[in-house]
């Protein structure tokens, strides 16, 4: 069965500097893997998806995602923050074999001006 | 907004009521699902439905009974509810309920109603 592990319950980075939020994944056959944000009393947005083409995934407000098999992550990373980033991220996984949906224990990220 | 609408939008009820939330998606999709958003736990899956069928009830209580009358349409009807099913329950549909080379096809989510159980 897969599992997804989001390393940080909580970031905090100041306006203009890069974000990283980290998630690492486990699963027995090869993964699908999404990243969705929550911003405060909204439902979740997909920000981006991998499905077994690029290992580096672009998606939307300029974040973007890279697959390491061999290092079992899938880290959102956007090269400056912008204030409205602020929100809840979700990583996201599904097993190929089994047709089942993970989804992380939320990262919440803080933009500080 | 994501093609998919919830009302209401926030419900306070006794734990003697009956009341239903209702969701509604516009993206000709044909799966749709029930999850409930507690604080600080993970994203718990309710209920799956595939055309209409209901394909997946994850140990859910009786007290929450989903209804899907059509592909667009879903419901979730409380009844006798108890302080802790107090959540974000969170409506999301996807084209099908599988993608053909494998895996759970991308879902699109609603955003939520606000249930307070008092």
């Amino acid at each position: 069965a897969q599992s997804v592990t989001q390393l940080d319950s909580h970031v905090s980075v100041s306006e203009g500097t890069p974000v990283l939020l980290r998630c690492n994944y486990s699963s027995s056959y090869s993964p699908s893997l999404f990243w969705y944000v929550q911003h405060p009393n909204k439902g979740l947005q997909l920000l981006l998806k991998y499905t077994s083409a690029a290992t580096l995934v672009k998606g939307i407000n300029g974040f973007e995602a890279e697959f390491k098999k061999s290092e079992t992550s899938f880290h959102l990373t956007k090269p400056s923050a912008h204030m409205s980033d602020a929100a809840e991220y979700f990583c996201v996984v599904s097993d190929l074999g089994n047709n089942d949906m993970r989804f992380g224990a939320g990262t919440r990220l803080t933009v500080k001006p | 907004e994501t093609g998919v609408t919830q009302t209401p939008r926030h419900l306070v009820m006794g734990m003697t009521n009956k009341k239903s939330l209702k969701c509604e998606q516009h993206l000709g999709h044909n799966a749709m699902y029930w999850y409930k958003q507690s604080a600080k736990k993970p994203l718990e899956l309710m209920f799956v439905y595939s055309l209409e069928e209901r394909v997946e009830n994850n140990s859910v209580p009786s007290r929450f009974s989903p209804e899907c009358p059509n592909s667009s349409h879903l419901f979730l009807h409380l009844h006798t509810l108890q302080p802790e099913d107090s959540a974000l329950y969170l409506c999301a549909s996807s084209q099908d309920l599988n993608r053909a080379s494998g895996g759970r096809d991308t879902q699109y989510f609603g955003p939520g109603t606000r249930l307070t159980v008092l």
